[in-house]
């Protein structure tokens, strides 16, 4: 099985709400990623997860909040979130972290209105 | 940081058309991978291919890691093809990111 799931598929949020992404995989992947797509460009990183420690941030908002519980489980908290930040954000995972094929999850389309 | 470029940017074909895409990476790799996009955003693994030749059904790819590019060939191609295909990759002691290029968008007219 190489699924990786993330939820929700759509999530539509005002400027002030509070709302978190979720995604999940059962590889047995000790490495975890989120990446930003905009429309029309390739998939950008944001974070990347080893051993459930944070690894890299890519210079990314602090109201984009990852937290990692567990090897099956990513999650990104986000607050107070910009129009600009409306885009499909990506879940992926790999065997470990810069080595092995990297899956990814179906995305979850973000709008902030 | 490592430079991945595809070509063409734009492919448009009739069914049942060959086509070849092609990324060009500018250092060394140890992970390369292809993927496509359908129109809902799924990414698709379609080869994890840093070196040698591998094939899928209608698919194959090849990867001259000596000369720092990568060829996808889609033959007998179907509507279905259509999509965003993108290479990435990530580099040998580098940065250890994926680092895509900026995809091909295949359209195939039935």
């Amino acid at each position: 099985d190489t699924e990786v799931t993330q939820t929700p598929k759509h999530l539509v949020m005002g400027m002030t709400n509070k709302k978190s992404l979720k995604c999940e995989q059962h590889m047995g992947h000790r490495a975890m990623y989120w990446y930003k797509q905009k429309a029309k460009k390739p998939p950008e990183l944001m974070f990347v997860y080893s051993y459930e420690k944070l690894s890299i941030n890519e210079s990314v908002p602090s109201r984009f909040s990852p937290e990692c519980p567990n090897s099956s489980l990513l999650n990104l908290h986000l607050h107070a979130l910009q129009p600009e930040d409306s885009a499909l954000y990506l879940c992926a995972s790999s065997l470990t972290w810069a080595l092995g094929e990297q899956y990814f999850g179906p995305g979850t389309r973000l709008t902030v209105t | 940081g490592i430079q991945v470029e595809q070509s063409p940017p734009d492919l448009i074909l009739q069914e049942g058309a060959n086509s070849t895409l092609r990324c060009n990476f500018s250092d060394s790799v140890n992970n390369l991978q292809w993927f496509h996009q359908n129109p809902w955003g799924q990414l698709i693994n379609l080869f994890y291919i840093p070196s040698g030749t591998k094939q899928n059904g209608r698919l194959s790819a090849t990867t001259v890691a000596t000369e720092r590019y990568s060829l996808l060939y889609i033959s007998s191609s179907q509507t279905t093809d259509s999509g965003v295909y993108f290479c990435a990759a990530i580099t040998q002691g580098g940065s250890e990111k994926l680092v895509f290029g900026k995809g091909t968008k295949l359209t195939v007219n039935p």
